[in-house]
C-alpha cells in the first residue's frame, strides 16, 4: 500500500467546473508539496502546505492534519489547467537522509472547452 | 533568486547511447535529491546528495546510471548505455541545510528533463 493514496486517478471536466483533487497519507510529515506536471512533462510546485489553507489565483489547497488529508481544488476550470497534479510528503521528520518525499502517482486532469 | 535549473528539458536518443541530465540546484543548498516519474507510475527516489557526498543512492535503479556532484555545485545523471524502459521525466529537488531548531524550509524542484529512448 501506498503511504500516500490519491484520488481520482484521472478526472475529466467541463470548462468551468469547480475541482477537487483528495490526497491521503499514511505516514507523519513536515509538509504536504502540490505539483503540477504538464504534458511536456515539466514539474512545477504549487503549493507547500504545513497547516490551514493556501490560495494562489484560482488554485486552493487545504490540509488537515489530524486526518492525515490534504484536498486540491481549482476553481472555474480551464483547458489549460489540463495536466498531471501530484500529491507529494515531506518525512523528514521521519528520516534524516535519502528518500525524504513520498509521492502519489497523480491525478490525470483534462478540461474540456 | 533563480530556481532549480534542470537540462536539457527534452532529450530523445536511441537505445545503448549515452545521456546525460544536469541539475543546478539554488546556490547554497546542500541538498540536493534526483527522482525519476516514469510513464504511468509515482515518481520514485533516486538518490540524495549533501553537498559532494552522496548519502542515500538506494533508488538507483542499477549500475547503468550515475549520479555525480562534483564540488558540491551542481549534479550530473548519466544513463549508460540507455535501455528502453530508462524513458521518463527526471527531476531533481535542492534544500538548505536543517539546523535544530530551524523552522521547516522547503524545497524547490526543478521542472525536469524529459528523457525518450527509442
Amino acid at each position: 500500500k501506498n503511504e500516500v493514496e490519491q484520488s481520482p486517478q484521472n478526472l475529466t471536466a467541463q470548462e468551468g467546473e469547480f475541482i477537487t483533487i483528495n490526497c491521503s497519507y499514511s505516514v507523519g510529515i513536515s509538509a504536504l508539496h502540490w505539483l503540477q506536471q504538464h504534458p511536456g512533462g515539466g514539474i512545477v510546485s504549487l503549493f507547500m502546505l504545513s497547516s490551514g489553507k493556501k490560495k494562489h489565483g484560482r488554485l486552493i489547497a487545504t490540509i488537515n492534519i489530524q486526518e492525515k488529508h490534504s484536498s486540491l481544488h481549482i476553481t472555474a476550470s480551464h483547458p489549460r489547467d489540463s495536466a498531471v497534479y501530484i500529491c507529494a510528503v515531506d518525512v523528514r521528520r521521519l528520516r534524516r537522509t535519502g528518500n525524504q518525499f513520498y509521492f502519489g502517482t497523480g491525478t490525470s486532469l483534462t478540461v474540456i472547452p | 533568486e533563480a530556481g532549480v535549473t534542470q537540462f536539457p528539458s527534452h532529450s530523445v536518443i536511441e537505445k545503448g547511447q549515452t545521456v546525460t541530465l544536469r541539475c543546478d540546484p539554488i546556490s547554497g543548498h546542500d541538498n540536493l535529491y534526483w527522482y525519476r516519474r516514469v510513464m504511468g507510475k509515482e515518481i520514485k527516489f533516486l538518490l540524495h546528495f549533501v553537498k559532494e557526498s552522496k548519502q542515500d543512492e538506494s533508488g538507483m535503479p542499477n549500475n547503468r546510471f550515475l549520479a555525480e556532484r562534483t564540488g558540491g555545485t551542481y549534479s550530473t545523471l548519466k544513463v549508460q548505455p540507455a535501455e528502453l524502459e530508462d524513458s521518463g521525466v527526471y527531476f531533481c529537488a535542492s534544500s538548505a541545510p536543517r539546523y535544530p531548531g530551524q523552522a521547516d524550509y522547503g524545497y524547490t524542484f526543478g521542472s525536469g528533463t524529459r528523457l525518450t529512448v527509442v
